[in-house]
């Protein structure tokens, strides 16, 4: 069972929608990721979280906002998208570098968004 | 250039066979990397880290050459269910905070 979780695993929304994906992490990490997968593409970084702070963006369009209301909660608030965002949206949590050493990333099933 | 560059496959393996993946990365300083697998439509799982010295799993056997920046997954006697995507995965760390950087992935196919 992961310990990163992902709400909701299935989503279809219109474009003039607003929305939201949760992702919660029971690892105790400090850094949370947002990656995109389009089909038969590889993963896409697009946000960095590290102790809550947001670290890197990587260059995404505004219609994606993250949220990282603390280290174990992870939000990605979508508006007005297009059908060329549907993809599966992954959440990756790890435990960044506090002078230790890093750890591995662990995923989320993802949530699968198609956007009509 | 890439950040990190796999083998792009697909590699299409009889069971029973040895396959084995490569992967090379940009930098140098790089501090960690790892072996992940992807099954379709399902999320990336750690498979193992890889270490200096070489480290084994069972079948699977991951070496890392710093000098030539280059990782390599070997799995031996294939089954049917390593028919995955196996992606190159290294962190890097900027001033104080890591960041992980994904290959492509590499697409295994085991036929009986």
């Amino acid at each position: 069972e992961t310990g990163v979780t992902q709400t909701p695993r299935h989503l279809v929304m219109g474009m003039t929608n607003k929305k939201s994906l949760k992702c919660e992490q029971h690892l105790g990490h400090n850094a949370m990721y947002w990656y995109k997968q389009s089909a038969k593409k590889p993963l896409e970084l697009m946000f960095v979280y590290n102790f809550k702070e947001q670290t890197e963006n990587n260059s995404v369009p505004s219609r994606f906002s993250p949220e990282c209301p603390n280290s174990s909660h992870l939000f990605l608030h979508l508006h007005t998208l297009q059908p060329e965002d549907s993809a599966l949206y992954l959440c990756a949590s790890s435990q960044a570098y506090t002078g230790t050493g890093d750890t591995e990333a662990f995923f989320g099933q993802g949530t699968r968004l198609t956007v009509v | 250039r890439k950040e990190v560059e796999q083998d792009p496959g697909p590699f299409n393996v009889p069971e029973g066979a040895t396959v084995a993946f490569n992967c090379t990365y940009s930098n140098s300083a790089s501090q960690s990397f790892f072996w992940y697998r992807q099954d379709c439509r399902k999320e990336p799982k750690l498979l193992m880290s890889v270490y200096s010295s070489g480290n084994e799993d069972g079948r699977f056997t991951a070496q890392l050459n710093r000098a030539s920046q280059y990782i390599s997954l070997l799995i031996r006697d294939s089954k049917l269910s390593d028919s995955a995507t196996y992606l190159c995965v290294v962190l890097d760390r900027g001033s104080t905070l890591g960041r992980l950087y994904f290959g492509r992935g590499t697409q295994l196919t085991v036929w009986p």
